[in-house]
Formats: structure tokens, C-alpha cells, sequence
């Protein structure tokens, strides 16, 4: 099972509502990541977990707050987002072995639209 | 400062043929290199991957060829099919930074 879910498919949000992206795996990977898409771009890096623990946090505005509860669950939660942050939200999740990198698996995405 | 580029932003192949996507990358440190397909409003799906201390990956349609000396890729789809349209991301990590860096993609085009 290589699969990777994401909840909810579709939000959209006013910039001063409080929402929450989940993503769920359960492939025993302890590395999970948020990434961000924009139309016609390449997924771009937000943040890191490795073995629940924060390790990459690429300069993300505070506005976005990932949390890691346990080893299969990620979060990110939104707060006063701008309409700019409009995207597709894509959750990964890959092995963790020493300095090895191994394949990201992604879930299907949140489509994201801020008003 | 694009650290991978897939300088072809779109392709388009018969039915059958041969469909060659090219990914170039500048950074050295980068030694795992991976191919994800992506249908419109989806997830990224991984392909293939290759490791830097091998030159070429086989998984049944797909072969990934590495050129370390030149810090090029390529991905070769034999034979292609229409359900192979889609974008084709190349993605790259590197030792001890476990995020991917992807290419701006290729647009694969197979027509029946």
C-alpha cells in the first residue's frame, strides 16, 4: 500500500478564518513533508518532518503551522492566509535510513482557494 | 537560481514510438534522482528512481539514464501510450536533505 491521503480535496477559506489541511499514511514512513503548487509550476518544499520532529522549515510565513501529532499524521494549519496563497497543498511521505534518500509517495492534494 | 530544469516544456510522440524526457541539474551534492508523473489536480506519482553510483534504472517501460559527468538524466518510455500523457517532473535530493527539487516539467503528449 503506497497510499498517501489527504483531507479535505477542496477548501476554500475568507482571509480570516482558521482551517486545517490533514494528511494521513500508513506506510510506516517517518519522514512527511508539505509542499505547495502553483499552476504550471513544480511542487515547491514548505516543510520537513522527520520522525515527528520539524527538520526543514523553507522560510514558510507563520500564516501556515504544521504539526506532526504521531508517526502517520501531518497537519497544517491556516490563519489569516492572502488570497497569493491559493495553490494545490501536496503531502509526501518517504523512508528515513541514516543520510539515504528513498522515493516520495504523495497524497492527491488539497485544492486551496483563499477569498 | 533553477538547481534542475527540464528545459522542454512540452513533447509529443506517436503511438509506439520512443519518448525521451531530458532533465539537466548544476548541483554536485544532488545523488538520488527521481521521475513522478502528474495528471491535472493530482498528486505527483513516482515512477523511477536512480541512485549516483548507477548510469541506468530498468522498470518494465521505463529506463532512467544518468550522465553524472554531463549532471544529466533522462527518461526513456518504450513503447509509448496514450495513458502516458501527462507531466513528467524530474526531482532530485541530495545526502542529508531529505526534500526533493523538481524540474518545471515536461508535458508528454502521446498521440493514438
Amino acid at each position: 500500500d503506497t497510499e498517501v491521503t489527504q483531507t479535505p480535496k477542496h477548501l476554500v477559506m475568507g482571509m480570516t478564518n482558521k482551517k486545517s489541511l490533514k494528511c494521513e499514511q500508513h506506510m510506516g514512513h517517518r519522514a512527511m513533508y508539505w509542499y505547495k503548487q502553483k499552476a504550471k509550476k513544480p511542487p515547491e518544499l514548505m516543510f520537513v518532518y522527520s520522525y515527528e520532529k520539524l527538520s526543514i522549515n523553507e522560510s514558510v510565513p507563520s500564516r501556515f503551522s504544521p504539526e506532526c501529532p504521531n508517526s502517520s499524521l501531518l497537519n497544517l494549519h491556516l490563519h489569516a492566509l492572502q488570497p497569493e496563497d491559493s495553490a494545490l497543498y501536496l503531502c509526501a511521505s518517504s523512508q528515513v535510513s541514516g543520510q539515504s534518500s528513498y522515493e516520495q509517495y504523495f497524497g492527491p492534494g488539497t485544492r486551496l482557494t483563499v477569498t | 537560481d533553477q538547481q534542475v530544469k527540464q528545459n522542454s516544456p512540452s513533447l509529443s510522440v506517436q503511438e509506439g514510438r520512443i519518448s525521451i524526457l531530458n532533465c539537466d541539474y548544476t548541483n554536485s551534492m544532488f545523488d538520488y534522482f527521481l521521475w513522478y508523473k502528474k495528471y491535472p489536480a493530482e498528486g505527483p506519482t513516482f515512477l523511477i528512481s536512480i541512485s549516483s553510483i548507477k548510469d541506468k534504472n530498468e522498470d518494465g517501460r521505463f529506463t532512467v539514464f544518468l550522465n553524472k559527468s554531463a549532471k544529466h538524466l533522462s527518461l526513456h518510455i518504450v513503447p509509448s501510450q496514450p495513458g502516458d500523457s501527462a507531466v513528467y517532473f524530474c526531482a532530485a535530493s541530495g545526502t542529508g536533505r531529505r526534500a526533493l527539487t523538481f524540474g518545471s516539467g515536461t508535458r508528454l503528449q502521446v498521440q493514438p
